[in-house]
């Protein structure tokens, strides 16, 4: 079965500095995996995905992850985060199902405060 | 425009009553699902639909119940049987493939007083 740890619930940081928030998962297949955020009272959105090719990939306000296959990790960074940062992130892993369906597995979420 | 539209977004509810969640979509999404989230839980299913007249539970479906009539629509009904309904519950769509992503809608949060 698959899972998604991510181990800090919390993370404070100053305007201006870099931030990573941490995303491993387990799975005993091939997988596809997911950033995705939230603001207060919203819905979630997609923030950047890795299908396959290049593992390092980026979204269009600055946010990178890299897909680790060994260490079977999805960090998420970002070098210079903003006050519109705040907000809880997500990490998803989502795997392929007898019949071709998706299954999703979404981590308990990270909630990232930007401090000016 | 394409989306996912939630409806109420706030909801109270005496303890003792059913209550149904309304979830839209117009994104011609085969697959639908419900999602509940408490403070450092995340999200947890609830139930998912693959295809119109089918749904499967998910990891929390006691105390819930779903229907999916149309393509467009999955409404959630919270029964009395739920003993701790209060939660923002949160409805999302997606081709249902391994490699495509989930929309989501705005959630509703429901409060039983």
């Amino acid at each position: 079965a698959q899972s998604v740890t991510q181990l800090d619930s919390q993370v404070p940081v100053f305007e201006e500095a870099p931030v990573e928030l941490r995303c491993n998962y387990s799975s005993s297949v091939s997988v596809y995996l997911f950033w995705y955020v939230q603001y207060p009272n919203q819905g979630l959105q997609l923030l950047l995905k890795y299908l396959s090719g290049s593992t390092l990939v980026e979204s269009i306000n600055g946010f990178e992850a890299e897909f680790n296959k060994s260490q079977t990790s999805f960090h998420l960074r970002k070098p210079s985060v903003h006050i519109s940062d705040t907000a809880e992130y997500f990490c998803a892993v989502s795997e392929a199902w007898p019949g071709g369906y998706q299954k999703v597995t979404f981590g308990t979420g990270t909630k990232l405060q930007v401090i000016p | 425009d394409g989306g996912i539209t939630q409806s109420p977004k706030y909801l109270f509810r005496k303890e003792g009553q059913n209550v149904t969640l309304s979830c839209e979509q117009n994104l011609n999404h085969d697959a639908m699902y419900w999602y509940r989230q408490d403070p450092g839980q995340g999200l947890r299913l609830i139930y998912y639909s693959q295809i119109v007249n089918d749904f499967q539970k998910g990891d929390i479906a006691e105390g819930y119940s779903v229907s999916r009539e149309k393509k467009e629509s999955f409404p959630l009904t919270v029964t009395s049987a739920q003993k701790n309904p209060t939660a923002f519950y949160l409805c999302a769509s997606s081709i249902d493939r391994a490699n495509t992503e989930a929309f989501f809608g705005q959630g509703t949060r429901l409060t039983v007083v």
